[in-house]
């Protein structure tokens, strides 16, 4: 069963509005993580917010927050004022359990995001 | 602070052919990965290590792939008798402790003719 879920191939938005990418999950593990990524097309891999599932309120790092709805399994990205700079491949990725060895990421399809001028 | 260093970046190579990829992790940190992530694709786990003892590897790391991390430092990763199949971005990963998040590198891109 696919674990991570990202809906969306692709998205258009206008520079400087708000855009969701939506991600949902499937797990047993009461201790899990949820990652995203963003990727250019240069190809690095680049670390933009992690939730943990204990943690009680919405993660945020600058204009990157995280609509974290753990009844509903989903881990939604929100990209406040969009920029041009933007335009990327967006992976929203699951790290299950904190046992020894369980430390691999899945990811997702991944969402091709493009900010239109 | 440097980055994860992946080296080569391409690499080109005729199928049957070995080929050998290094991974210099961020210097603090103890765990290292390996993903492969091929076209319109999210990446794929290959293999774990924490310091020099490698804990997981994925089914998908057949007997043609090994990799290595000798001294807990950096890590190889070879495949041996290449296949059309292999060509893929192969990436690599730190992260410390804890609930870190992975830090990737650039990645080498494979192409197999």
């Amino acid at each position: 069963a696919q674990k991570i879920t990202q809906t969306q191939p692709g998205m258009f938005v206008q520079e400087k509005e708000a855009v969701t990418l939506d991600c949902t999950y499937d797990t047993s593990d009461p201790s899990y993580g949820l990652f995203w990524y963003k990727q250019p097309s240069s190809g690095e891999m680049i670390f933009l917010i992690y939730q943990g599932s204990y943690d009680q309120q919405n993660a945020t790092e600058g204009r990157y927050s995280l609509n974290f709805q753990k009844a509903r399994k989903s881990a939604n990205l929100v990209i406040s004022a969009s920029q041009l700079g933007d335009s990327a491949m967006y992976f929203c990725a699951m790290r299950e359990g904190v046992v020894q060895g369980a430390q691999k990421l899945v990811f997702g399809q991944g969402t091709r995001l493009t900010i239109n001028p | 602070d440097t980055g994860v260093s992946q080296d080569p970046r391409h690499k080109i190579t005729k199928r049957g052919q070995n080929v050998t990829f290094r991974c210099d992790p961020i210097s603090e940190h103890n765990r290292l990965y390996w993903y492969r992530q091929t076209l319109g694709q999210g990446p794929e786990f290959l293999t774990y290590f924490q310091n020099e003892a490698q804990l997981e590897k994925s089914r998908l790391l057949s007997d043609r792939f090994s990799a290595e991390r000798p001294k807990g430092s950096f890590s190889t990763l070879e495949i041996q008798r290449t296949e059309q199949g292999d060509s893929a971005m192969y990436l690599c990963a730190s992260s410390s402790w804890g609930n870190q998040p992975q830090h990737f590198g650039d990645g080498t891109r494979l192409s197999i003719l």
